[in-house]
């Protein structure tokens, strides 16, 4: 069965540092990948997805970026924090487009905060 | 923008079958409905899915009316780790993202 890891589980860091969340995928192969953010309070934002390696679509101009430099990894990252990208930050996989297979299957998310 | 609408909060006590109703009025020929559920500092957890026909898998049932306007989530047996917020999406197959709206904040009660 397929499984994503994320981590860190919590986070938190000063506003200007920089951040490196990463999700990884096990039990599936060219999975597609996506980013999103929960503000507190808030619905769900796709922040990025991505269709295969180095394959990144940004939903949201910010100050955040995402790679993926294998097939089953998927990072987050930012130069400088700033106080508004405090937030659950969630990871999730989804088959391939187009089949039932593309249902989106979520991690268990990092909660950001930034002070 | 959500294109579902949900009652804000519902309670159901335990050991009965909770009905989580959805509205999606709008909803186009070839949208489905999801429904995930978010147990608090949790990742969602998807339920099921369907586009026109009802659905049943191990964790619920999904009632869709006839003219696909409203769906209704069924929770067979509502236990306390039932409790969780529950969120009705539409969305066309392929479509990467997923559009959360505010959700049924569900309560099981002992």
């Amino acid at each position: 069965s397929q499984t994503i890891h994320q981590w860190p589980a919590t986070l938190v860091q000063p506003v200007g540092s920089p951040l490196s969340l990463e999700c990884t995928v096990e039990g599936t192969s060219n999975p597609n990948l996506y980013w999103y953010r929960q503000a507190a309070g808030r619905g769900l934002q796709l922040l990025f997805y991505s269709v295969g390696i180095g394959q990144i679509s940004s939903e949201v101009p910010q100050n955040l970026s995402a790679s993926r430099p294998q097939d089953r990894q998927f990072i987050l990252s930012s130069k400088k924090l700033l106080l508004s990208d405090s937030g659950f930050y969630l990871c999730a996989w989804s088959g391939i487009a187009g089949a039932r297979t593309d249902t989106q299957y979520f991690g268990p998310g990092t909660r950001l905060t930034v002070l | 923008d959500a294109k579902t609408t949900q009652p804000p909060s519902m309670d159901c006590a335990e050991g009965r079958a909770a009905n989580l109703p959805c509205n999606h009025s709008t909803i186009s020929g070839n949208e489905y409905v999801y429904w995930y559920r978010q147990i608090h500092s949790q990742g969602p957890q998807y339920i099921i899915h369907g586009l026109k026909n009802n659905e049943t898998n191990e964790m619920a049932s999904l009632i869709i009316t006839e003219d696909r306007k409203s769906s209704t989530l069924i929770l067979p047996h509502a236990t306390l780790r039932d409790t969780a917020v529950y969120y009705c999406i539409v969305r066309v197959i392929g479509a990467q993202k997923l559009v959360f709206g505010q959700g049924t904040r569900l309560t099981i009660n002992p």
